[in-house]
């Protein structure tokens, strides 16, 4: 049982490229998030889903995509890097109350 | 709506210190309030919870109450360890669903 994996671990961005940050859970949750964690700042919701084929907005979304087509994949799209999406991400699923962490993105725009 | 607001950090003590981190939280109802933990190099893990008034959470030797007239979930733990160092965050659902964190609070234990 892998739980939520993501790929890759560390991306350098140049400002304007895009990427989609990978994210797969095997334990079969419908609900999935998207977080970024900014120092000191705790973690910010970017995007949630509650079901294949059901997104929504979080907190943050501004400069970000999501799609779920499986149960299991939940990628996270930057169209047009800006520095200020250097950050953390985390994917996380939900089973009850707990959500279950990936590992993490970091990502750096220059 | 709900927020969650603990100590800031960084927490450094000597190992086998007493640790207590402060958490408050404002909400509509009593929602159920969690400490994570995130360990370097790692996403964040649950480490207790509680689900209403009064009731207590524990695991690995942490352990946080429930506090509704203080509005408080306060992780207290005994005799720390070098490798209970990391950062811990304080957590609460809000109305529509959604896991409100604290900042965190980054804890260094010295041996």
């Amino acid at each position: 049982n892998a739980g939520v994996t993501q790929t890759p671990k560390f991306r350098i961005l140049k400002i304007g490229q895009s990427m989609t940050l990978q994210c797969t859970q095997d334990m079969n949750h419908n609900y999935m998030y998207w977080y970024r964690q900014d120092p000191g700042m705790g973690l910010k919701l970017i995007y949630y889903s509650v079901g294949a084929g059901i997104t929504d907005k979080g907190e943050v979304p501004n400069g970000y995509n999501v799609s779920r087509s499986t149960t299991e994949d939940f990628p996270l799209r930057l169209e047009l890097a800006a520095p200020s999406q250097t950050s953390v991400y985390f994917c996380a699923s939900r089973a009850g109350e707990t959500q279950y962490f990936g590992p993490g993105t970091r990502l750096l725009v220059l | 709506g709900n927020s969650v607001t603990q100590m800031e950090g960084p927490v450094t003590l000597s190992e086998e210190a007493f640790l207590t981190i402060n958490c408050t939280y404002t909400a509509t109802g009593y929602p159920s309030l969690f400490w994570y933990v995130q360990y370097p190099g790692e996403g964040l893990q649950l480490l207790l919870k509680a689900t209403k008034a009064d009731d207590k959470g524990s695991n690995k030797g942490f352990e946080a109450t429930y506090r509704k007239e203080t509005t408080s979930f306060h992780l207290e733990k005994g005799s720390v360890q070098v490798s209970d160092s990391a950062v811990y965050f304080c957590a609460a659902y809000n109305q529509g669903g959604k896991l409100i964190f604290g900042q965190g609070t980054e804890l260094s234990v010295k041996p």
